[in-house]
């Protein structure tokens, strides 16, 4: 089975930080995601990656950006973490094909005091 | 673009009881369409998808769900509720094809389950 590791299930950063939120999956998988996920808004995308060093945004992208120096590992930074960029960061990876699918990690559960 | 509604923020069903989430999607033609589910503190966990062929979809943990074109409808069914089921359920929808394309997800069902 795919896995899909985010390096860390709680973070607590202050106001104006750089965060830094890793994901790493193990199935040579082109295709990453990250995802907001708020009480009532479900999941939104932030950003998308289908190759090293591409990067797409999804449809919340302002105040984040991302780095894919690598295939297995898709970073998520907030350039100035604020309080309401408290949330939980879900990544995923994606398989085309036959078995076209999504993995999802465990979460990031950030607070930004 | 894509879109996905899930009109029931809360359930809730007594154990043993049949369950009926609705999931309706906006698209122009015939998506992928997934249910996930959500345990408290966990990342999301696939129930089952659809992409073409039979309209009725089995997945793990005795769940189905029929996508029904005419009704752009994709709704997941459990004939008989466990506790353990209690949880926050989403239903996706994505475009088929690979590249850049994306997941959009509804805003989820909370599931209480009554012993």
């Amino acid at each position: 089975d795919v896995k899909v590791t985010q390096s860390s299930r709680y973070l607590v950063k202050r106001t104006g930080e750089k965060v830094f939120l890793e994901c790493v999956q193990d199935m040579d998988h082109e295709n990453m995601f990250w995802y907001r996920q708020d009480p009532g808004l479900g999941l939104r995308l932030i950003y998308f990656s289908y190759d090293v060093k591409m990067k797409e945004k999804g449809d919340i992208p302002e105040g984040y950006s991302v780095s894919r120096e690598k295939k297995e590992r898709f970073s998520l930074i907030l350039e100035s973490a604020s309080t309401n960029q408290t949330s939980m960061y879900l990544c995923a990876s994606r398989v085309t094909g036959p078995h076209y699918g999504y993995t999802f990690g465990s979460g990031t559960r950030l607070t930004v005091v | 673009a894509q879109s996905v509604t899930q009109p029931d923020i809360h359930i809730t069903v007594s154990e043993g009881a049949s369950l009926e989430l609705r999931c309706n999607y906006s698209y122009g033609a015939t998506p992928y369409l997934f249910w996930y589910v959500q345990s408290p503190g966990q990342g999301l966990q696939l129930l089952l998808k659809y992409f073409s062929g039979d309209t009725l979809v089995q997945g793990i943990k005795g769940f189905e769900a029929e996508f029904k074109r005419s009704q752009s409808s994709f709704n997941l069914r459990k004939p008989s509720v466990h506790w353990s089921d209690a949880a926050e359920y989403f239903c996706a929808v994505g475009v088929p094809g690979g590249g850049g394309n994306k997941l959009t997800f509804g805003t989820g069902t909370q599931l209480k389950v009554e012993l």
